[in-house]
């Protein structure tokens, strides 16, 4: 158990509507990283968040957005779901700030999202 | 940009002999080297990494890396393969700066250990 929550494991939805994904950090860790897995694009950097503001953006499309909260959990939002958004969606967090730097990620079980 | 190569989609070994799963990089730099083992329906786990130092990583489950600064290579290996290691396994390299921490991720091998 890596100390990282994801919820809900999974979701399906339809087209054209709008999830939101819930991600609960280690104690202590900072930053919180998403990642999407698909069978053809692989692993994938979306956003980080370092706390509660964006620290980096990777291939994040713009119907995507991030936040992180003043409790350090994350939310990724994802509108307007097209049948390519079908993935498992991961996060992901490291220590940082006070606590010194850690290179190492720690990632959670994923949301696995099926689109319609 | 940084990228990560690992050019062999599946791996298959004996349990009991060693094995080696192949990484090659690229990035500005020194580079910060790890892997991640997935299991099925599971996320990844982090198994060891490269910061700086020697460069015979040891990491969990008796896995070890290898750094290869000339080569650009870290290949992830183990002297005794257990049925258990099948597995997904990812190379990934990240950057040093501010806002350049995110892993790269490379394809993915995935492990077959045959009893």
């Amino acid at each position: 158990d890596s100390g990282v929550t994801q919820t809900p494991k999974h979701l399906i939805t339809a087209t054209g509507q709008r999830v939101t994904l819930r991600c609960s950090p280690r104690s202590g860790d900072l930053s919180v990283y998403w990642y999407q897995q698909s069978l053809d694009q692989g692993l994938q950097f979306l956003i980080q968040y370092y706390n509660g503001e964006e620290r980096a953006k990777g291939n994040i499309l713009e119907r995507f957005s991030a936040q992180q909260f003043p409790d350090l959990h994350s939310e990724l939002n994802l509108s307007s779901l097209e049948l390519g958004d079908s993935a498992l969606y991961f996060c992901a967090s490291s220590a940082g700030g006070l606590a010194g730097v850690s290179y190492e990620q720690y990632f959670g079980p994923g949301t696995r999202l099926t689109v319609t | 940009a940084q990228s990560v190569a690992q050019p062999e989609d599946q791996v298959n070994v004996a349990e009991g002999n060693p094995l080696t799963v192949k990484c090659t990089y690229s990035v500005s730099g020194n580079p910060y080297l790890f892997w991640y083992v997935q299991y099925p329906n599971r996320g990844l786990q982090f198994l060891l990494k490269y910061i700086t130092g020697d460069n015979l990583v040891k990491g969990s489950y008796g896995f070890e890396a290898e750094f290869n600064k000339s080569q650009t290579s870290f290949h992830l290996k183990k002297p005794s393969a257990l049925v258990s290691d099948s597995a997904l396994y990812f190379c990934a390299v990240r950057g040093v700066d501010t806002g350049r921490r995110a892993l790269t991720f490379g394809s993915g091998t995935r492990l077959q250990v045959q009893p």
